[in-house]
């Protein structure tokens, strides 16, 4: 069964720090990724995701991730991150079998808090 | 951007009663809508797919007859845990995707904490 592993619990950093998120998953076969941010009381909003091509993806608010497909993993940086950054971060995958899609298997979240 | 609401955003209940959670898509058609389950400090699991004018698809290990789920028009889909107890107590939270467009992208609503007695 595919799984998805986010190495950190809770990352306390701060202002203007740079910032890794660790994410690695279990399957061989193609996958769509993604990173979801959660900020406090609100609802999973998407940051980015990767389907193809470039394996440096840019997201909003200044977040990037890259697919390293020999590592399995989807890590999600910020260069400088910011006191409004402070939000749960999820990582995604969405497993496609033969063409099909798959359902989204989400990560157990990163707690980033970031101190001003 | 897409929206998606939930209501309530969060219930008490007695052990035994019954309660119904609606997702709606609100500006777009969502033909399909996916209710995850949350338990604290832990991921997003995907209980059911929940598919408009059909049944819905149960994911291993989750009883249908305790959640059943109702996607009755393109804009609503609703899970009633019926006969809850106090380990139903959780954060249940729906999504979708926009209707013909593909599901890996997919818009979530903010979510309900219920709280069973």
């Amino acid at each position: 069964a595919q799984s998805v592993s986010q190495h950190n619990h809770h990352v306390i950093l701060s202002e203007a720090a740079s910032l890794e998120l660790g994410c690695n998953y279990s399957y061989g076969g193609t996958v769509n990724l993604f990173w979801y941010v959660q900020y406090p009381g609100q609802h999973l909003q998407l940051l980015l995701k990767y389907f193809s091509g470039d394996p440096l993806v840019k997201g909003i608010k200044g977040f990037e991730a890259e697919f390293i497909k020999s590592k399995f993993s989807f890590n999600l940086r910020k260069p400088s991150v910011q006191w409004s950054d402070t939000a749960e971060y999820f990582c995604a995958v969405n497993a496609r079998y033969g063409g099909s899609q798959g359902n989204l298997i989400f990560g157990k979240g990163t707690k980033l808090s970031v101190k001003p | 951007g897409a929206v998606v609401s939930q209501h309530p955003s969060w219930v008490i209940c007695k052990s035994g009663t019954s309660v119904k959670i609606e997702c709606r898509s609100l500006d777009f058609q969502a033909t399909t809508m996916f209710w995850y389950r949350q338990f604290p400090k832990q991921s997003l699991m995907l209980m059911a797919t929940s598919n408009e004018g059909s049944k819905a698809t149960y994911e291993q290990g989750v009883e249908k007859d305790k959640f059943l789920i109702n996607h009755a028009s393109l804009t609503l889909s609703t899970l009633t845990v019926t006969s809850a107890h106090p380990e139903d107590s959780s954060f249940y939270i729906c999504s979708a995707p926009i209707a013909g467009a593909s599901t890996d992208t997919q818009y979530f609503g903010p979510g309900t904490r219920l709280t069973v007695l």
